[in-house]
């Protein structure tokens, strides 16, 4: 089966700009994460979903930042404008069911650099 | 809050000796535990889960896990490290009744030849 998909795998872009990140989970799955992993902070959750319905945004720093889950195979987490402190690798990461002990299943991450 | 404590953000071991990566909890209620690994420029995989059917919990390339509750510890363990375990490890922990994982700070080991 294939696993959770990213794209783009590294992207670069100057501050200001708009920045898209996407993510297709595994299928079946009918929760989706998204986090970001920086050496000062670890990783951090930055919002999840449940059946395509954002349950937590918490963790999202700030208006700047905003995710969206059309349908159940995709998701996006968006940046605007974008900020060199954003510069980061971000990970969504899906899962199935209600039960908690349900592992994540992370993807391979995007590396986001802000210039 | 809830919080997850790797002690130790770097542990360096011989190939061949013993591995033992530390992680205690803090929830008063049974937790769900897992242990991630995640190798550079990847995505975390799933090492083990803990999910109160037993104790002591194996999990794959030969890691081990056990679950202590006096001690609220559930801690990493390997007989004989291999090179390819140099990795970054990851405890975390489910938050109360919902699906959000608590993860530690990461502990980075290094296994010399």
């Amino acid at each position: 089966d294939a696993g959770v998909i990213q794209s783009p795998r590294h992207e670069v872009t100057e501050m200001g700009q708009e920045v898209t990140l996407r993510c297709k989970p595994i299928s079946g799955h009918d929760y989706l994460f998204w986090y970001r992993q920086t050496m000062m902070r670890g990783l951090e959750l930055l919002i999840y979903f449940n059946n395509n319905v954002p349950i937590d945004d918490s963790g999202m720093p700030e208006d700047r930042f905003s995710a969206k889950m059309p349908n159940a195979s995709f998701s996006t987490l968006k940046i605007q404008p974008s900020e060199p402190r954003d510069s980061a690798v971000y990970f969504c990461a899906s899962s199935r069911g209600r039960d908690r002990n349900q592992p994540q299943h992370f993807g391979d991450g995007t590396r986001l650099s802000i210039l | 809050a809830q919080s997850v404590t790797q002690l130790g953000s770097h542990v360096s071991v011989s190939e061949g000796a013993l591995v033992l990566l530390r992680c205690n909890y803090s929830s008063s209620v049974p937790p769900y535990l897992f242990w991630y690994v995640q190798y550079p420029n990847q995505g975390l995989q799933l090492l083990l889960k803990y999910t109160s059917a037993a104790t002591l919990v194996k999990g794959i390339n030969g890691f081990e896990a056990e679950f202590k509750k006096s001690e609220t510890s559930f801690h990493l363990t390997k007989p004989s490290a291999h090179m390819s375990d140099a990795a970054e490890y990851f405890c975390a922990e489910t938050q109360g009744g919902s699906e959000k994982l608590v993860f530690g700070k990461g502990t980075k080991l290094t296994v010399n030849p």
